[in-house]
């Protein structure tokens, strides 16, 4: 069974700037089953990347995502005020425990 | 637009069983694609719990192997979850979503399922 493991647990970074995450899987991967969620409070997580690095339909291109094999990423390049929110990456039946993005 | 509307008691008492009910509109499950249970304890992460086809073909997370039954109702569009000898460390928000093979692209509102006696 594939493990995710993301890093770091918590991301401390003010608006404006430049946040990297990281999933990283257990043994090697399809990036075609790799996706990451956004989750605001009090909702159901979005769809923001699928496919390791295709954005989903309404997302600002300042999020991107790359990787391959077992080391996958999430940017967002200059924080909004909105981003401070967790993050989530997902493969198959399987997702990371997630990366709280705060101020 | 497709939308899912999951339904079920927001309490549960400890050893019973919770049912959960999620109803698709926009979108006949008959046509295809997964459908999925995922459960997030407050505070915490998301768990994946099932997965069925609209061929009534089922995959079942390992750790809740034991106690979990789900299934569809292409009559009604519907597909639902049950999940037997609940306890305490079942308390989670349910959510019912729409899982394209790759990624999820349609979410439920979640469920608050409590169990307490």
């Amino acid at each position: 069974e594939i493990v995710l493991t993301q890093s770091p647990g918590t991301l401390s970074l003010s608006p404006g700037e430049r946040a990297t995450l990281s999933c990283r899987a257990s043994q090697s991967v399809s990036s075609s089953h790799l996706a990451w969620y956004q989750q605001r409070p009090g909702q159901a997580p979005r769809l923001i990347i699928y496919g390791a690095s295709s954005r989903a339909t309404g997302i600002p291109d300042r999020f991107s995502g790359g990787g391959s094999g077992t080391d996958f990423t999430l940017t967002i390049s200059r924080l909004e005020p909105e981003d401070f929110v967790v993050y989530y990456c997902q493969h198959d039946a399987t997702f990371g425990q997630g990366t709280k993005v705060e101020i | 637009q497709v939308q899912l509307q999951g339904s079920g008691p927001g309490v549960v008492k400890p050893s019973e069983t919770l049912s959960l009910t999620c109803t698709v509109t926009g979108y006949s499950i008959s046509r295809g694609s997964y459908w999925a249970w995922i459960r997030q304890p407050p505070g915490k992460g998301l768990e994946w719990i099932a997965t069925i086809e609209h061929s009534g073909r089922t995959y079942y997370t390992s750790s809740l192997k034991s106690r979990v039954t789900m299934s569809v109702d292409t009559s009604k569009n519907q597909f639902s979850l049950n999940l037997s000898s609940m306890t305490a460390a079942d308390t989670a928000v349910y959510y019912c979503v729409r899982y394209s093979g790759y990624y999820i692209d349609y979410w439920g509102q979640g469920t608050l399922v409590t169990v307490s006696s």
